[in-house]
Formats: structure tokens, sequence, C-alpha cells
């Protein structure tokens, strides 16, 4: 089975401009995460989806950050201007949960590595 | 104050040791604990989760002691492929209750 996909993988792109994060959560999977991960700040949940609405975005830093969920099967994390600080890895993850939640692990994709020039 | 803490380490031991994490966790109303293992450069992966009673998975015990709001991993017999960072997580209770905070992890390097 295919797991959570992210493209790209890697990215490096001078600041002020956009980037433009993809996530293909695992089919089946009701519930989309976006993390960031850096050393100094470990993994932050920065938004996360539940049947495409989005839940709880208190994790994202400012309004440089967006992201959307039009279908089950496809997010975006938007960063637009872009910023040095904003270099970190991104991740995305996917579970299936009804809205109580759900103990089952969370599948996480391979990451973008971001660079902010 | 960090939710979830933990040492950072790294520990770095001799194949063959046995080795334990500690972390410990802020929020009393949280509701699941799990240990995840991240290899350099990958992405985060469930290594087992915390049952209140304990429980073991091979080499690897999880122990959790809810009054003192305390986790632990021991790992026996220890491999050169057990070398990653193992991030501590918690599944707080409420609205939000998908939400998994987690450690900033524990580098542990087995040496051979």
């Amino acid at each position: 089975d295919a797991g959570v996909i992210q493209s790209p993988r890697h990215e490096v792109t001078e600041m002020g401009q956009e980037v433009t994060l993809r996530c293909k959560p695992i089919s089946g999977h009701n519930s989309l995460f976006w993390y960031r991960q850096t050393m100094m700040r470990g993994l932050e949940l920065l938004i996360y989806f539940n049947n495409n609405v989005p839940i709880d975005d208190s994790g994202m830093p400012e309004d440089r950050f967006s992201a959307k969920m039009p279908n089950a099967s496809f997010s975006t994390l938007k960063i637009q201007p872009s910023e040095p600080r904003d270099s970190a890895v991104y991740f995305c993850a996917s579970i299936m949960g009804g809205v109580k939640g759900s103990n089952q692990p969370q599948h996480f994709g391979d990451g973008t590595r971001l660079s902010i020039l | 104050r960090k939710e979830v803490e933990q040492d950072p380490g790294p520990f770095n031991v001799p194949e063959g040791a046995t080795v334990a994490f500690n972390c410990t966790y802020s929020n009393s109303a949280s509701q699941s604990f799990f240990w995840y293992r991240q290899d350099c450069r990958k992405e985060p992966k469930l290594l087992m989760s915390v049952y209140s009673s304990g429980n073991e998975d091979g080499r690897f015990t999880a122990q959790l002691n809810r009054a003192s709001q305390y986790i632990s991993l021991l790992i026996r017999d220890s491999k050169l492929s057990d070398s990653a960072t193992y991030l501590c997580v918690v599944r707080y209770s409420g609205a939000g209750s998908y939400q998994l905070t987690f450690g900033k992890g524990t580098k542990l390097s087995v040496i051979p």
C-alpha cells in the first residue's frame, strides 16, 4: 500500500518567494496533519484536518502560512512570502479516526526539506 | 515549560548494553502515550504504544507512571540498528483529541 506521499522532497528558494508543499494522505484516512521540525523546537503541529475541514490551526506561526484540503486525497501548505526562519523539515501525517479521536498511530510522509536563502 | 520533556542525549552505548530513556509530561489529562523512532533524515515511525500496565515488545519495554507523569523506554541487548532518535509522544484528551505532542527526542548511538 502507498504511504503518505509528500512533494517536493527538497525545496531551496530565495526569501520572499511563495512555497507550496503538497501531501497525499493514505487512502481511506480521514485526518491529516501538517508538522514542522527544527533542531531548536522539535516536531510541532501546525494544523490538522478532519474530513477535509480544518479543526485546529493554532500552531500555524503567522498569516504567511496557509493550508487547504480541497478533497480527501490532497492537501497543500503554502508559505507566502517565505523567510529564512521558515527553513525546516515539513511533515504530513494521516490517520483513520472518528470524531472522538484515535489511538491509531499517525503515518508520516518522507517530509519536505525546505531551505529559504 | 514544555509539555513533553526528554533528555536530548546523546546516549552512546556499546552493543549489547541496556539503555533506558525517560520522559515527563505536564498535562495530567493526557490520555495516550507512545514512543516513536526517527532515523537520521527520515520520518518518525511508531515504535510502540505505552499502556498503563507496562508492555513489552521483544527487546523493548515501555512503562507508564501516571501519578508521576513519567514514561520510560528500556532497550535491552542494544543493536547497531537501534541507533536513532526516540521521541516520547503524548495525546491529550479533549476537543482536540487528535493532537499528539512530541518531545524533542533522545538520540541514541550504539557503538560496535
